[in-house]
């Protein structure tokens, strides 16, 4: 069965700082795909990024890098200089390679950040 | 374009009743996914549509819970006598493949129920 586990339930820094939200997924299928969502305060669940299982290379995005690494199943999310309006929720999913069920999202607990003046 | 939809944005009923949540997919998305939200269990599938196949209804959590999609667009996630514990956050997604591509989220329908 697939899990995504997410070990910070809170992390609180001071803008600008730098912050890594980890993440660390189980699954026994050779195709996967793992994802971040933001949600902030309003609720809603922001994509953010998708990453499938073959592709290995680092991603940045502005502000936001992504590592993915088969060796450890590991996919954690960096914010560099870190802003007030990245306080939010942050959660991890793995969905499988197939239709139905397999293609379902299973979500981490989420790890809420705080970021402050 | 329009994103995903979703009426009410907050509901509040009595145990016992019954409720209707609706889901407006992204126009052309053929895969619509419903979660639930909770406290407790965090976020959970629970219903699966993809094009006019049937539905996956592996995560729903009691026979009280059932959901239709009609004309292969709108959906309606229907909780029939309600319960305390089926208090929650019912969130809607679409795809527009099931599997490979990315889901999108709605704004979610805030369920309390009393």
């Amino acid at each position: 069965a697939q899990k995504v586990t997410q070990a910070q339930t809170e992390i609180s820094v001071v803008e600008k700082e730098d912050v890594t939200l980890d993440c660390v997924y189980e699954t026994r299928d050779t195709t996967y795909y793992l994802f971040w969502y933001k949600q902030p305060p309003s609720g809603e669940l922001v994509f953010l990024i998708r990453r499938n299982s073959f592709d290995e290379q680092n991603e940045i995005s502005g502000r936001y890098s992504w590592n993915f690494q088969k060796s450890t199943s590991s996919f954690n999310f960096t914010i560099t200089a870190s802003q007030v309006v990245d306080s939010a929720v942050y959660f991890c999913a793995l969905s499988e390679e197939g239709t139905g069920t397999a293609s379902k999202l299973t979500f981490g607990t989420g790890t809420r950040l705080q970021v402050t003046l | 374009g329009a994103g995903v939809s979703q009426s009410p944005s907050n509901k509040v009923t009595e145990k016992g009743k019954d409720v209707e949540l609706r889901c407006d997919p992204i126009s052309g998305h053929t895969a619509l996914y419903w979660y639930r939200q909770s406290l407790g269990q965090g976020l959970e599938f629970l219903i699966y549509f993809q094009g006019n196949s049937a539905p996956d209804k592996s995560g729903l959590p009691s026979d009280r819970f059932s959901a239709e999609r009609t004309g292969g667009s709108v959906s309606t996630l229907t909780i029939q006598r309600t319960q305390q514990e089926d208090s929650a956050v019912y969130l809607c997604a679409s795809s527009s493949d099931s599997g490979t591509d990315t889901q999108y989220f709605g704004p979610g329908t805030r369920l309390t129920v009393l």
